[in-house]
């Protein structure tokens, strides 16, 4: 079974703060996702990488970062936290670039306050 | 015409009801297609890929429409089991990205 693990369930952060959000596969796959849920927007890309030290931005990079430097983590930065920034964090990897199914971790309820 | 455009619902059906979700996307070169299936308050998980003019798994079944650029997911005999939010996903062209829609909300009542 694929497992993507997310290092926290829920955390809650002050505005202004350095988050760090971290995520890791245990399936040796080569891409890996972030995404951002809320309600009424789905799920939107933040950003992706499809290997070691790659990062590509996604549809909202703004406000974030990200860090793959080794082939089953892939960390989420939110340098500063803001209040919009709110939102339900979600990870997910994919064995190649052919291979269309995601599989996601159980996902980081953020709360900036 | 948006991307990956889904009815938000709620539809709310009782057990053992029949049930069809449409989707519409609006890449005519798209060649495959993805339900994917989110519990309340977990994460997405693949449901049904889409690759021909169908696909059939049980209860499930996922029709492609390539004329009409929409994709529909029926469920025969609706279990309490099936409530859940149906998302639809199609994969960007030249690209590892999806594109998910936000998401049909299918409530099953007994």
């Amino acid at each position: 079974d694929v497992k993507v693990t997310q290092s926290s369930r829920y955390l809650v952060k002050r505005t202004g703060e350095k988050v760090f959000l971290e995520c890791v596969q245990d399936m040796d796959h080569e891409n890996m996702f972030w995404y951002r849920q809320d309600p009424g927007l789905g799920l939107r890309l933040i950003y992706f990488s499809y290997d070691v030290k790659m990062k590509e931005k996604g549809d909202i990079p703004e406000g974030y970062s990200v860090s793959r430097e080794k082939k089953e983590r892939f960390s989420l930065i939110l340098e500063s936290a803001s209040t919009n920034q709110t939102s339900m964090y979600l990870c997910a990897s994919s064995p190649d670039p052919a291979a269309n199914e995601q599989f996601f971790g159980p996902g980081t309820r953020l709360t900036v306050l | 015409r948006k991307e990956v455009e889904q009815d938000p619902g709620p539809f709310n059906v009782p057990e053992g009801a029949t049930v069809a979700f449409n989707c519409t996307y609006s890449n005519s070169a798209s060649q495959s297609f993805f339900w994917y299936r989110q519990d309340c308050r977990k994460e997405p998980k693949l449901l049904m890929s889409v690759y021909s003019s169908g696909n059939e798994d049980g209860r499930f079944t996922a029709q492609l429409n390539r004329a009409s650029q929409y994709i529909s997911l029926l469920i025969r005999d609706s279990k309490l089991s099936d409530s859940a939010t149906y998302l639809c996903v199609v994969p960007r062209t030249g690209s590892y990205q999806l594109t998910f829609g936000k998401g049909t909300k299918l409530s099953v009542i007994p």
